[in-house]
C-alpha cells in the first residue's frame, strides 16, 4: 500500500527558530515522486518541491531545505529562521509512474509566533 | 503564469440539491483531478480524468458524483444529491503529462451543504 505519514499534527515555534517537518512514506514501487505543498490560511495549495526516487540529493532554496533519505523512507522539510508568513499547513505527497494521483499525508500545521 | 481557475469560490446549497463545480485547467495539460478536503483534514483524491474519460477513482467517488469535460476547456464535478457530509473544500488540479510532474491546484471551491 502507498501511504504518507506526517506524525507531527501541529508545531509551534517562535520567529527565527529553525523547524523540521517530518514525512515518512511507504511504497513498493521503485519509481516514485515526492512533493511538499503549503496551504496558507487562505486555503490554496502551493507547490514547493518535487523529488524523484532516483535523486537523493538534498535541496536548498533560500530558507527552505529538504532531506530525502531512501534508507529511512523519509523526505523531511526544514525551514531556517522561520517567519510569521511561514505559518500554514504543510502537506507531503507521493505519486508513482503514469501520472497516478497524489497521495497526501494528513499535514502538519505550523504556527510561527512573533 | 498559467493557473488553474475554479468557480465559484464558495457555494452554499440545500441538502438534496445538485451542484456543479467548475474548473478551467491549464490549457496544455492532459491530466485532470478532483480532490476534496473536509475542514481541517487531509486532501483526499476523488477522481482523475485523461483522454476524455475517467482513468481512476476513489471509493469516495460513488454514483452521486460525475465528471465531465464538456467543451475541451472546462472540467466539471457534479454532485447529484448533496448530503451534509459533502461539505468540504473541493480542489481541481491538472498536470501536463510528463511523468512525475507536480499537480497544479486551483484555489478551491468551498461547498457548504445546509
Amino acid at each position: 500500500a502507498q501511504k504518507v505519514t506526517q506524525a507531527q499534527t501541529e508545531i509551534s515555534v517562535v520567529e527565527k527558530e529553525d523547524v523540521t517537518l517530518d514525512c515518512v512514506y511507504e511504497t513498493r514501487d521503485t519509481t516514485y515522486y515526492l512533493f511538499w505543498y503549503k496551504q496558507p490560511p487562505s486555503g490554496e495549495l502551493v507547490f514547493l518541491i518535487r523529488r524523484n526516487s532516483f535523486d537523493e540529493q538534498n535541496e536548498i532554496s533560500g530558507r527552505y531545505s529538504w532531506n530525502f533519505q531512501k534508507s529511512t523512507s523519509s523526505f523531511n522539510f526544514t525551514i531556517t529562521a522561520s517567519q510569521v508568513v511561514d505559518s500554514a499547513v504543510y502537506f507531503c505527497a507521493l505519486t508513482f509512474s503514469g501520472n497516478t494521483p497524489l497521495v497526501f499525508g494528513k499535514g502538519t500545521r505550523l504556527s510561527v509566533i512573533a | 503564469e498559467p493557473e488553474v481557475t475554479q468557480t465559484p469560490s464558495h457555494q452554499v446549497t440545500q441538502m438534496g440539491q445538485e451542484v456543479i463545480l467548475r474548473c478551467v485547467p491549464i490549457s496544455n495539460h492532459l491530466y485532470f483531478y478532483w480532490y476534496r478536503q473536509i475542514l481541517g483534514q487531509k486532501v483526499e483524491f476523488l477522481v482523475s480524468f485523461y483522454n476524455n474519460e475517467i482513468s481512476e477513482k476513489s471509493e469516495i467517488f460513488d454514483d452521486q458524483f460525475s465528471v465531465e469535460r464538456p467543451d475541451g476547456s472546462n472540467f466539471t464535478l457534479k454532485i447529484r444529491s448533496t448530503k451534509l457530509e459533502d461539505s468540504a473544500m473541493y480542489f481541481c488540479a491538472s498536470r501536463p503529462g510528463r511523468e512525475g510532474t507536480e499537480a497544479f491546484f486551483g484555489q478551491g471551491t468551498r461547498l457548504t451543504v445546509v
